[in-house]
C-alpha cells in the first residue's frame, strides 16, 4: 500500500457521459498530480495541484477538469467523455511543491468508455 | 522539451542472470532521474531517483542504475533477477524549476521485463 487511494479502481460508462474519479494523497504530502495511461500515449501528466492550488499543467483537455479540496484530496472530472478517454488514471502525491522531483503513485482508476 | 527513450520494449531474461535496462534522455538543464516499476494491475513504484552527488545509485529490491551525463543515460542494472521481477520498467526525468508549468515527470514507453524459468 503506498498510501495514496484512489476511487474507483475500474469505471465502465457511456460516451458522453461525466465522470469523477477521486485520490486521498499520503498523510502529510501537499502535492497531487494526474496522469493517465493509455497503450498508444504512454503516461501523460495531466495536472498539478498544491495546497489546494493549481501548480502545473500538461496535457489535459479542456473537457477534464481537476481540483484539490481543503483537506488535501482531489478529483478529476472527466465530461463528454470519448471511447479514445479509456485509459488508467493515475494519481501521485508529494510533499513537495515542484513537479519534477518524483513521487509516489496510487494503484489507479481504469476508466473504460463503451 | 524533454523526453525519455526507452529503445527495448520487451526484454527476456533467465531467472539468475544479470539485467540491464537502457534509458536515454534529452532535458536542457541538470535531469532529475527516476525509474519505476508497475506490476499488472498496480500503480507505479519508485526504485530508485538520481538528483546529485554520486553517479551510482542503489535502490530498492536489489536495483541500481548508473547516471553517465555524456551519453545522457541512466540505465537499471540488477546482477541476478528473480521472477517476481517480471514487470513493465519507466525511466522518467524531471527537474527542479520553479514557478510551475508544465515540468511533470517524463516518462519513456516502458520496457517489459519476462523472466525465464
Amino acid at each position: 500500500d503506498s498510501g495514496v487511494t484512489q476511487t474507483p479502481k475500474h469505471l465502465i460508462t457511456a460516451t458522453g457521459q461525466r465522470v469523477t474519479l477521486r485520490c486521498s494523497p499520503r498523510s502529510g504530502d501537499l502535492s497531487v498530480y494526474w496522469y493517465q495511461q493509455s497503450l498508444d500515449q504512454g503516461l501523460q501528466f495531466l495536472i498539478q495541484y498544491y495546497n489546494g492550488e493549481e501548480r502545473a499543467k500538461g496535457n489535459i483537455l479542456e473537457r477534464f477538469s481537476a481540483q484539490q479540496f481543503p483537506d488535501l484530496h482531489s478529483e478529476l472530472n472527466l465530461s463528454s467523455l470519448e471511447l479514445g478517454d479509456s485509459a488508467l488514471y493515475f494519481c501521485a502525491s508529494s510533499v513537495e511543491p515542484v513537479p519534477g522531483l518524483g513521487y509516489t503513485f496510487g494503484s489507479g482508476t481504469r476508466l473504460t468508455v463503451v | 522539451a524533454q523526453s525519455v527513450t526507452q529503445p527495448d520494449i520487451h526484454i527476456t531474461v533467465s531467472e539468475g542472470a544479470s539485467l540491464e535496462l537502457r534509458c536515454n534522455y534529452s532535458y536542457g538543464a541538470t535531469p532529475y532521474l527516476f525509474w519505476y516499476v508497475q506490476s499488472p494491475g498496480q500503480g507505479l513504484q519508485l526504485l530508485l531517483k538520481y538528483f546529485s552527488g554520486d553517479t551510482l545509485v542503489q535502490g530498492i529490491k536489489g536495483f541500481e542504475a548508473e547516471f553517465k551525463r555524456s551519453q545522457s543515460s541512466f540505465n537499471l542494472r540488477k546482477p541476478s533477477v528473480h521472477w517476481s521481477d517480471a514487470a513493465e520498467y519507466f525511466c522518467a526525468v524531471g527537474g527542479d524549476r520553479s514557478g510551475g508549468g508544465a515540468d511533470g515527470l517524463t516518462f519513456g514507453k516502458g520496457t517489459h521485463l519476462i523472466i525465464q524459468p
